[in-house]
Protein backbone atom coordinates (compact mmCIF):
# COMPACT_ATOMS: atom_id res chain seq x y z
CA UNK A 1 0.00 0.00 0.00
CA UNK A 2 1.25 3.79 -0.74
CA UNK A 3 2.37 5.33 2.20
CA UNK A 4 3.99 8.94 3.12
CA UNK A 5 6.31 9.22 6.20
CA UNK A 6 6.94 12.90 7.31
CA UNK A 7 10.20 12.54 9.46
CA UNK A 8 9.33 15.34 12.42
CA UNK A 9 6.30 15.55 14.12
CA UNK A 10 7.63 18.67 15.20
CA UNK A 11 10.28 21.51 14.40
CA UNK A 12 11.22 24.82 16.28
CA UNK A 13 13.52 26.54 14.92
CA UNK A 14 14.94 30.25 15.37
CA UNK A 15 14.36 33.35 12.19
CA UNK A 16 17.21 32.89 9.68
CA UNK A 17 18.08 29.12 10.30
CA UNK A 18 17.60 26.83 7.66
CA UNK A 19 15.16 24.08 7.51
CA UNK A 20 14.57 20.96 5.53
CA UNK A 21 11.77 18.80 6.53
CA UNK A 22 12.13 14.59 5.44
CA UNK A 23 9.37 13.53 3.21
CA UNK A 24 9.37 9.75 1.69
CA UNK A 25 7.11 7.61 0.12
CA UNK A 26 6.64 3.65 -0.60
CA UNK A 27 5.25 3.33 -4.27
CA UNK A 28 6.54 1.61 -7.00
CA UNK A 29 5.72 3.25 -9.52
CA UNK A 30 5.63 6.89 -11.13
CA UNK A 31 4.27 9.57 -8.99
CA UNK A 32 3.56 13.46 -8.64
CA UNK A 33 4.87 14.72 -5.19
CA UNK A 34 3.68 18.00 -3.54
CA UNK A 35 4.41 20.04 -0.81
CA UNK A 36 1.38 21.48 0.80
CA UNK A 37 1.13 24.27 3.99
CA UNK A 38 -1.70 24.95 5.98
CA UNK A 39 -1.05 28.27 8.08
CA UNK A 40 -2.97 28.90 11.58
CA UNK A 41 -6.43 29.27 10.53
CA UNK A 42 -5.97 29.04 7.04
CA UNK A 43 -6.60 25.93 4.11
CA UNK A 44 -3.78 23.92 2.73
CA UNK A 45 -2.29 25.75 0.17
CA UNK A 46 -0.35 24.23 -2.61
CA UNK A 47 3.51 25.38 -2.24
CA UNK A 48 5.44 23.45 -5.01
CA UNK A 49 4.56 20.30 -6.69
CA UNK A 50 6.80 18.06 -9.21
CA UNK A 51 5.35 16.53 -12.30
CA UNK A 52 8.57 15.27 -14.13
CA UNK A 53 11.72 17.05 -15.96
CA UNK A 54 14.34 18.61 -13.08
CA UNK A 55 14.30 16.80 -9.73
CA UNK A 56 14.82 20.40 -7.79
CA UNK A 57 11.54 22.02 -7.89
CA UNK A 58 11.12 25.67 -6.55
CA UNK A 59 7.99 26.89 -4.98
CA UNK A 60 6.65 29.88 -3.60
CA UNK A 61 8.06 31.82 -0.94
CA UNK A 62 11.60 30.99 -1.05
CA UNK A 63 10.88 27.12 -0.96
CA UNK A 64 12.13 24.23 -2.42
CA UNK A 65 12.15 20.17 -2.92
CA UNK A 66 14.37 17.94 -4.20
CA UNK A 67 13.13 14.32 -5.80
CA UNK A 68 15.50 11.83 -5.15
CA UNK A 69 14.20 8.99 -6.94
CA UNK A 70 16.55 6.15 -5.43
CA UNK A 71 15.82 7.44 -1.92
CA UNK A 72 12.10 7.98 -2.64
CA UNK A 73 12.61 11.03 -0.57
CA UNK A 74 10.78 14.78 -1.23
CA UNK A 75 12.61 16.65 1.23
CA UNK A 76 11.79 20.22 1.45
CA UNK A 77 14.04 22.88 2.24
CA UNK A 78 14.43 26.59 2.69
CA UNK A 79 17.72 28.58 3.62
CA UNK A 80 16.53 31.33 5.76
CA UNK A 81 12.86 30.82 7.44
CA UNK A 82 11.13 33.98 8.76
CA UNK A 83 8.37 33.86 11.78
CA UNK A 84 5.89 33.89 9.14
CA UNK A 85 6.63 30.46 8.26
CA UNK A 86 5.15 28.79 11.14
CA UNK A 87 2.57 26.52 9.68
CA UNK A 88 2.01 22.88 9.22
CA UNK A 89 3.62 21.41 6.20
CA UNK A 90 1.92 18.00 4.87
CA UNK A 91 3.85 15.85 2.02
CA UNK A 92 1.47 14.34 -0.81
CA UNK A 93 2.01 12.13 -3.22
CA UNK A 94 -0.78 10.88 -6.33
CA UNK A 95 -0.09 8.11 -8.54
CA UNK A 96 0.80 9.71 -11.84
CA UNK A 97 -2.42 9.30 -13.58
CA UNK A 98 -4.39 8.73 -10.43
CA UNK A 99 -6.88 10.14 -8.44
CA UNK A 100 -6.30 9.64 -4.91
CA UNK A 101 -3.31 11.75 -3.11
CA UNK A 102 -1.49 10.01 0.05
CA UNK A 103 -0.85 13.17 2.70
CA UNK A 104 1.85 12.59 5.13
CA UNK A 105 1.18 12.73 8.87
CA UNK A 106 2.37 16.95 8.82
CA UNK A 107 5.40 18.65 10.52
CA UNK A 108 4.17 21.55 12.55
CA UNK A 109 6.90 23.96 12.18
CA UNK A 110 7.66 27.13 14.83
CA UNK A 111 9.26 29.80 14.13
CA UNK A 112 11.12 31.64 16.61
CA UNK A 113 11.71 35.44 16.39
CA UNK B 1 -5.90 30.68 -9.00
CA UNK B 2 -7.94 27.74 -8.96
CA UNK B 3 -10.63 28.60 -6.07
CA UNK B 4 -12.35 26.13 -3.82
CA UNK B 5 -15.19 27.17 -1.74
CA UNK B 6 -16.94 25.69 1.12
CA UNK B 7 -20.29 25.76 2.66
CA UNK B 8 -20.81 26.47 5.59
CA UNK B 9 -17.07 27.60 7.39
CA UNK B 10 -18.61 26.00 10.58
CA UNK B 11 -21.84 24.51 11.63
CA UNK B 12 -22.95 22.96 15.90
CA UNK B 13 -25.59 21.17 15.23
CA UNK B 14 -27.73 18.31 17.62
CA UNK B 15 -26.93 14.70 17.67
CA UNK B 16 -29.07 12.83 15.49
CA UNK B 17 -29.48 16.21 13.11
CA UNK B 18 -27.73 15.68 9.16
CA UNK B 19 -25.88 18.22 8.11
CA UNK B 20 -24.89 19.32 4.18
CA UNK B 21 -22.15 20.74 3.63
CA UNK B 22 -21.19 22.15 0.17
CA UNK B 23 -18.19 22.51 -1.77
CA UNK B 24 -17.39 24.83 -4.85
CA UNK B 25 -15.01 25.23 -7.40
CA UNK B 26 -15.37 28.65 -8.77
CA UNK B 27 -13.65 29.29 -11.82
CA UNK B 28 -12.83 25.97 -13.30
CA UNK B 29 -14.59 22.60 -13.58
CA UNK B 30 -14.26 19.56 -11.82
CA UNK B 31 -14.58 16.56 -12.45
CA UNK B 32 -13.71 14.91 -9.49
CA UNK B 33 -14.18 15.90 -5.89
CA UNK B 34 -12.59 14.95 -2.15
CA UNK B 35 -13.88 14.66 0.96
CA UNK B 36 -11.09 14.43 3.42
CA UNK B 37 -11.27 14.45 7.26
CA UNK B 38 -9.12 16.05 9.67
CA UNK B 39 -9.15 15.61 13.23
CA UNK B 40 -6.80 17.55 15.41
CA UNK B 41 -3.30 17.52 14.93
CA UNK B 42 -3.50 15.13 12.70
CA UNK B 43 -3.42 14.70 8.85
CA UNK B 44 -6.34 14.81 6.37
CA UNK B 45 -7.87 11.13 5.88
CA UNK B 46 -9.42 10.62 2.17
CA UNK B 47 -13.10 9.91 3.11
CA UNK B 48 -14.20 9.49 -0.79
CA UNK B 49 -13.76 10.55 -3.65
CA UNK B 50 -16.90 11.71 -5.32
CA UNK B 51 -17.17 11.82 -9.34
CA UNK B 52 -19.61 14.13 -11.17
CA UNK B 53 -22.30 11.66 -12.23
CA UNK B 54 -21.48 8.77 -10.68
CA UNK B 55 -21.67 7.40 -7.26
CA UNK B 56 -18.69 8.65 -4.64
CA UNK B 57 -15.66 5.78 -3.76
CA UNK B 58 -15.94 5.30 -0.62
CA UNK B 59 -12.11 4.33 1.35
CA UNK B 60 -12.13 1.56 3.49
CA UNK B 61 -14.00 2.01 6.91
CA UNK B 62 -16.08 4.83 5.66
CA UNK B 63 -20.02 4.43 5.82
CA UNK B 64 -21.18 5.79 2.65
CA UNK B 65 -25.20 4.97 4.54
CA UNK B 66 -23.46 7.81 6.80
CA UNK B 67 -21.22 10.23 5.22
CA UNK B 68 -23.94 10.85 1.57
CA UNK B 69 -22.01 12.31 -1.05
CA UNK B 70 -23.42 13.71 -4.50
CA UNK B 71 -21.93 15.60 -7.32
CA UNK B 72 -24.44 16.81 -9.49
CA UNK B 73 -22.73 19.06 -11.75
CA UNK B 74 -18.99 19.70 -12.40
CA UNK B 75 -18.58 22.51 -10.04
CA UNK B 76 -20.23 21.34 -7.29
CA UNK B 77 -20.24 18.38 -4.22
CA UNK B 78 -22.10 17.67 -1.61
CA UNK B 79 -21.13 15.71 1.90
CA UNK B 80 -24.53 15.20 3.82
CA UNK B 81 -23.55 13.70 7.61
CA UNK B 82 -26.74 11.83 8.28
CA UNK B 83 -27.56 11.28 11.73
CA UNK B 84 -24.73 13.13 13.20
CA UNK B 85 -22.87 12.25 16.10
CA UNK B 86 -20.58 13.48 18.94
CA UNK B 87 -17.63 11.37 17.17
CA UNK B 88 -18.17 13.16 13.84
CA UNK B 89 -17.44 16.19 15.27
CA UNK B 90 -14.44 16.89 12.51
CA UNK B 91 -12.91 19.61 10.30
CA UNK B 92 -13.71 17.98 6.93
CA UNK B 93 -12.36 19.66 3.65
CA UNK B 94 -13.05 18.79 0.36
CA UNK B 95 -10.69 19.80 -2.78
CA UNK B 96 -11.33 20.08 -6.86
CA UNK B 97 -9.07 18.62 -9.45
CA UNK B 98 -9.21 20.56 -12.22
CA UNK B 99 -10.80 18.66 -15.30
CA UNK B 100 -8.81 20.57 -17.78
CA UNK B 101 -12.19 21.08 -20.34
CA UNK B 102 -12.32 24.75 -20.91
CA UNK B 103 -9.29 24.46 -22.43
CA UNK B 104 -7.36 27.16 -20.44
CA UNK B 105 -5.52 24.82 -17.91
CA UNK B 106 -2.71 22.81 -19.04
CA UNK B 107 -2.22 19.03 -18.52
CA UNK B 108 -0.11 20.29 -15.41
CA UNK B 109 -2.37 22.47 -14.12
CA UNK B 110 -5.28 19.46 -14.18
CA UNK B 111 -3.02 16.77 -12.08
CA UNK B 112 -3.44 19.18 -9.18
CA UNK B 113 -6.34 19.65 -6.12
CA UNK B 114 -7.33 22.80 -5.28
CA UNK B 115 -8.32 22.66 -1.44
CA UNK B 116 -11.32 24.31 0.19
CA UNK B 117 -11.20 26.57 3.24
CA UNK B 118 -13.16 23.34 5.48
CA UNK B 119 -15.78 22.81 7.44
CA UNK B 120 -15.83 22.55 10.83
CA UNK B 121 -18.38 20.39 12.75
CA UNK B 122 -19.37 20.38 16.17
CA UNK B 123 -22.31 17.44 16.93
CA UNK B 124 -23.81 18.03 20.50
Amino acid sequence: AQSVSQHNHHVILSEAASLELGCNYSYGGTVNLFWYVQYPGQHLQLLLKYFSGDPLVKGIKGFEAEFIKSKFSFNLRKPSVQWSDTAEYFCAVTQKGGFKTIFGAGTRLFVKA
Amino acid sequence: GAVVSQHPSWVICKSGTSVKIECRSLDFQATTMFWYRQFPKQSLMLMATSNEGSKATYEQGVEKDKFLINHASLTLSTLTVTSAHPEDSSFYICSARDAGVSGKTSVISADTQYFGPGTRLTVL
